[in-house]
């Protein structure tokens, strides 16, 4: 089964500062998607950026960037010139491209909070 | 072009009623997810319809079922409320059951007491 792990349950960044989110996974399939969503008080689940796992490139999303490790099977966001906007849950999020549903599996979130 | 939206935002239910939550998809999106988020949790899958039909299932028990309409639209209902299933609810669109991209609502918080 695929599981997927965040063990920073919080992180705390300085405004304007670099911060760096980790996800790791397990999966015995080669042709998947991961994410990363934000979901802030609103409670609305936010796409913040996606990578296809047969490209080899680092998806970017303007300050947003990944570290997409396949071997590893590590998955890091990287927040880029912080901003309180930034302050929210992160949930890193898997999802296998051949099965019958585009179904999501979320890890337990990481919680950021930007000091300002 | 609308997002998706959810009904209610809120609600309390007593232990042992029933409780059907609503889901307006994304204009031209015909597949519907439903999520469960407990407290401090990531949300966890229920089910998936795709043009009104269940085409995949979480590991919820059969009291946890589900309806999705022509215009896809769709329904979660919850028979027999435990306090377990106090939780947010979410609901998500996608264009296809094959297009990754989920565009989330803003949930609807349930209370059981």
């Amino acid at each position: 089964a695929q599981t997927v792990t965040q063990s920073q349950p919080e992180m705390s960044v300085q405004e304007a500062e670099t911060v760096t989110l980790s996800c790791t996974y397990d999966t015995s399939e080669s042709d998947y998607y991961l994410f990363w969503y934000k979901q802030p008080p609103s409670r609305q689940m936010i796409l913040v950026i996606r990578q296809e796992a047969y490209k080899q490139q680092n998806a970017t999303e303007n300050r947003f960037s990944v570290n997409f490790q396949k071997a590893a099977k590590s998955f890091s966001l990287k927040i880029s010139d912080s901003q309180l906007g930034d302050a929210a849950m992160y949930f890193c999020a898997y999802s296998f491209y051949g099965g019958a549903t585009n179904k999501l599996i979320f890890g337990t979130g990481t919680l950021l909070a930007v000091q300002p | 072009e609308t997002g998706v939206t959810q009904s209610p935002t809120h609600l309390i239910k007593t232990r042992g009623q029933q409780v059907t939550l609503r889901c307006s998809s994304q204009s031209g999106h015909n597949t519907v997810s439903w999520y469960q988020q407990a407290l401090g949790q990531g949300p966890q899958f229920i089910f998936q319809y795709y043009r009104e039909e269940e085409n995949g299932r979480g590991n919820f028990p059969p009291r946890f079922s589900g309806l999705q309409f022509p215009n896809y639209s769709s329904e979660l209902n919850v028979n027999a409320l435990e306090l377990d299933d106090s939780a947010l609810y979410l609901c998500a669109s996608s264009l296809a059951v094959k297009n990754t991209e989920a565009f989330f609502g803003q949930g609807t918080r349930l209370t059981v007491v």
